[in-house]
């Protein structure tokens, strides 16, 4: 079946360094892939959704690029921010008629000072 | 903008008894509405997805006796969980989209359900 994994559970680094937040899918269809943030106590927002044109989606100095090849779309970030420490997940979403959304089990990203 | 608001965000019920929820989309057509769990320590469990003139989906372990959902209209959708106990704890999230071809999801600020 369709599934998202993150590999990932905890990723701690300090601030100012580079961010990389592995995802990886499987999917029987051409799926739209997603990054949602979960801050503490709130509900989860969209950071990135991929394209279906090969642009590289950014939002807040975060980027995902869609490789179909290795069926990934990782997160990054050149520089982390305090602010940046958060819950992510990866999503998909099918083509297909089923409008469906699955989550991975998301990163926890702790930036240090 | 889009945005869904969720409603009660916390509620604290007796084991056995049941819990109703309700979502409601603002500035968008809430074609499809999903309805998620997240359980202490876990991921987004799908419970059902619901689209407007068709059935309601299911999940595996997951049943309508138990999560029954409504989904009138474009702009609102309710789920209640019935006979609740402790494995239904957690935080439910009301997904809600206007597919296309995106498959976004605007979430809503979440119900926790608490069972003692």
């Amino acid at each position: 079946g369709d599934s998202v994994t993150q590999t990932e559970g905890l990723v701690t680094l300090t601030e100012g360094l580079p961010v990389m937040l592995n995802c990886t899918y499987q999917s029987t269809y051409s799926p739209f892939l997603f990054w949602y943030v979960q801050h503490l106590n709130e509900a989860p927002k969209l950071l990135l959704k991929s394209f279906t044109d090969n642009k590289r989606p950014e939002h807040q100095g975060f980027h995902a690029t869609l490789h179909k090849s290795s069926s990934s779309f990782h997160l990054q970030k050149s520089s982390a921010q305090l602010s940046d420490s958060a819950l992510y997940y990866c999503a998909l979403s099918l083509s297909s008629n089923t409008n469906k959304v699955v989550f991975g089990t998301g990163t926890r990203l702790q930036v240090l000072p | 903008g889009a945005l869904v608001y969720q409603y009660p965000r916390r509620t604290i019920c007796k084991s056995g008894t049941s819990m109703r929820m309700e979502c409601q989309a603002v500035g968008f057509q809430a074609t499809s509405v999903a309805w998620y769990r997240q359980s202490p320590q876990k991921t987004f469990e799908l419970i059902a997805l619901s689209t407007v003139n068709s059935a309601i989906k299911y999940e595996q372990n997951f049943t309508q006796e138990k999560f029954p959902i409504s989904h009138p209209n474009l702009s609102f959708s309710s789920m209640t969980v019935l006979n609740a106990y402790l494995e239904d704890r957690g935080l439910y999230l009301c997904g809600a989209g206007d597919w296309g071809n995106t498959g976004q999801l605007y979430f809503g600020e979440g119900s926790k359900l608490t069972v003692l």
